[in-house]
C-alpha cells in the first residue's frame, strides 16, 4: 500500500521568503507524484506532477518540486510567496500496482500555508 | 477551458436523510472519481467509474452508492445519513484510467448532516 506524509502541517512565512513544503511517501511499485493547491472554500488545483524524467519539476504559480528517489521524497518550493499563496497543499501519488485497479490518488494531510505582510 | 461541475455547491439534510450528488465531468473524460473531505482531512478516495463501469472502490460505507451514465456524468446517492457524513465531496475527472494520468478535480459539494 502507499502512503504520504507531509511533515508540516502549517508553515507561516513571510511574504517574499522562500517556502518548502516537505512530502515523504512510501510505496513498493514505480509511483507518480502531485502536488495540488486548495484554497479557501475551493476545490483542489493541480500544481505540478512528476511522472519521470527530470527530476526537478516546474508547476505554476512559480512552484517547483524536485522528486529524489533515494530519499522518497517529492518537496515543493517556491523562491518568493505572495499573500495569493496563503492556501492548503496537499501531496498526492498515484502508483502502478496489481492491487489498485486504476489510477487515484493517496493525498497526504496536507500543509496548511500562511503568508504573513 | 470546461472544468469539472458539481452540484449542489451546498446541501443540507437531517439524519437518516438521503442525498443525491451530481457530477459532469470535463468534456471526453471517460473516467470520473469521488471522494470525501471531512473537516481538516485530507481527501479520501471512495469509488470510481470508467467507461459507465465501476472501476476502483474504495472506503465507501455501504449507505452509498454510485454510478456512471451514458453522457458520463456520475451521481452519489447517499442513504441513512449519519452526522459523520457532512463533508465536502469532491467529484474529479481524467482521460483513461492509466495510472499518472492528470485527475482533475470540481470545487465540491458541501455536505452538512443535522
Amino acid at each position: 500500500a502507499q502512503s504520504v506524509t507531509q511533515l508540516d502541517s502549517q508553515v507561516p512565512v513571510f511574504e517574499e521568503a522562500p517556502v518548502e513544503l516537505r512530502c515523504n511517501y512510501s510505496s513498493s511499485v514505480s509511483v507518480y507524484l502531485f502536488w495540488y493547491v486548495q484554497y479557501p472554500n475551493q476545490g483542489l488545483q493541480l500544481l505540478l506532477k512528476y511522472l519521470s524524467g527530470s527530476t526537478l519539476v516546474k508547476g505554476i504559480n512559480g512552484f517547483e518540486a524536485e522528486f529524489n528517489k533515494s530519499q522518497t521524497s517529492f518537496h515543493l518550493m517556491k523562491p518568493s510567496v505572495h499573500i495569493s499563496d496563503t492556501a492548503e497543499y496537499f501531496c498526492a501519488v498515484s502508483g502502478d500496482s496489481i492491487k489498485d485497479a486504476c489510477n487515484k490518488l493517496t493525498f497526504g494531510g496536507g500543509t496548511r500555508v500562511l503568508v504573513k505582510p | 477551458a470546461a472544468g469539472v461541475i458539481q452540484s449542489p455547491r451546498h446541501l443540507i439534510k437531517e439524519k437518516r436523510e438521503t442525498a443525491t450528488l451530481k457530477c459532469y465531468p470535463i468534456p471526453r473524460h471517460d473516467t470520473v472519481y469521488w471522494y470525501q473531505q471531512g473537516p481538516g482531512q485530507d481527501p479520501q478516495f471512495l469509488i470510481s467509474f470508467y467507461e459507465k463501469m465501476q472501476s476502483d472502490k474504495g472506503s465507501i460505507p455501504d449507505r452509498f452508492s454510485a454510478q456512471q451514465f451514458s453522457d458520463y456524468h456520475s451521481e452519489l446517492n447517499m442513504s441513512s445519513l449519519e452526522l459523520g457524513d457532512s463533508a465536502l465531496y469532491f467529484c474529479a475527472s481524467s482521460l483513461g484510467v492509466s495510472f499518472g494520468n492528470t485527475i482533475y478535480f470540481g470545487e465540491g459539494s458541501w455536505l452538512t448532516v443535522v
